[in-house]
């Protein structure tokens, strides 16, 4: 069964700052990758995906992620943030086989200081 | 415009007192699912959907009842609510492989 791992539950940055947030991942082959954002009183929105290809995916809102095998990571990047970047963020692995049915992380919480 | 509905957005309620949060979709997706999000615990899945009158469980069915007897809804159920059912409930929806799940903006119960 996969697993994720999301080691930071809280990152404070300060606005226009770059941002890194960690996924690890537990699968015995290469998985389905997703990052989805939570704004407050807000359902999920998918961020971005990787599915296979370039390892370096890009998504909305100016947010990119690598896939890196060796690590079994999936970390979230950008380069500048702004506050309205402050969210809930969650990393999801799905499996390529059987019902894809994704496993969530934990969620890392993002907080914007002005 | 895609949307996943959910119905009510709040809810406090008692113990013991049955209760349905009903899920519709306009997107024509087989795949549909309920989760629940508790602090420090992230997203867990209570039931999946794999198409109409196709269900299963997910990590955290206890307590729960859901059905799909139309490819649009998907209700959930709580027969009998207790307080450790206190949380906010999504449901999510997405193409027939999961790639990609598109959520409802979420239900908060209490259960008293």
């Amino acid at each position: 069964a996969q697993s994720v791992t999301q080691p930071d539950i809280h990152i404070t940055v300060s606005e226009g700052a770059s941002l890194e947030l960690r996924c690890n991942y537990s699968y015995g082959a290469t998985p389905y990758l997703f990052w989805y954002v939570q704004s407050p009183g807000q359902g999920l929105q998918l961020l971005l995906k990787y599915f296979s290809g370039d390892t370096l995916v890009q998504g909305i809102k100016g947010f990119e992620a690598e896939f890196k095998r060796s690590q079994s990571s999936f970390n979230l990047r950008k380069p500048s943030v702004h506050w309205s970047d402050a969210a809930e963020y969650f990393c999801a692995v799905g499996a390529r086989g059987g019902s894809y049915i994704p496993t969530f992380g934990r969620g890392t919480s993002l907080i914007v200081h002005p | 415009e895609a949307q996943v509905t959910q119905n009510p957005r709040y809810l406090i309620t008692v113990t013991g007192k049955k209760l349905t949060v009903t899920c519709s979709q306009n997107m024509n997706h087989e795949y549909m699912s309920w989760y629940r999000q508790d602090p420090g615990l992230g997203l867990r899945q209570i039931y999946y959907s794999m198409n109409v009158e196709v269900t299963d469980k997910g990590d955290v069915p206890e307590g729960y009842k859901v059905s799909r007897k139309e490819k649009r809804n998907f209700p959930l159920i709580l027969e009998s609510p207790s307080p450790n059912q206190t949380s906010l409930y999504f449901c999510a929806t997405s193409g027939p492989k999961a790639y990609e799940q598109y959520f409802g903006p979420g239900t908060r119960l209490t259960v008293t």
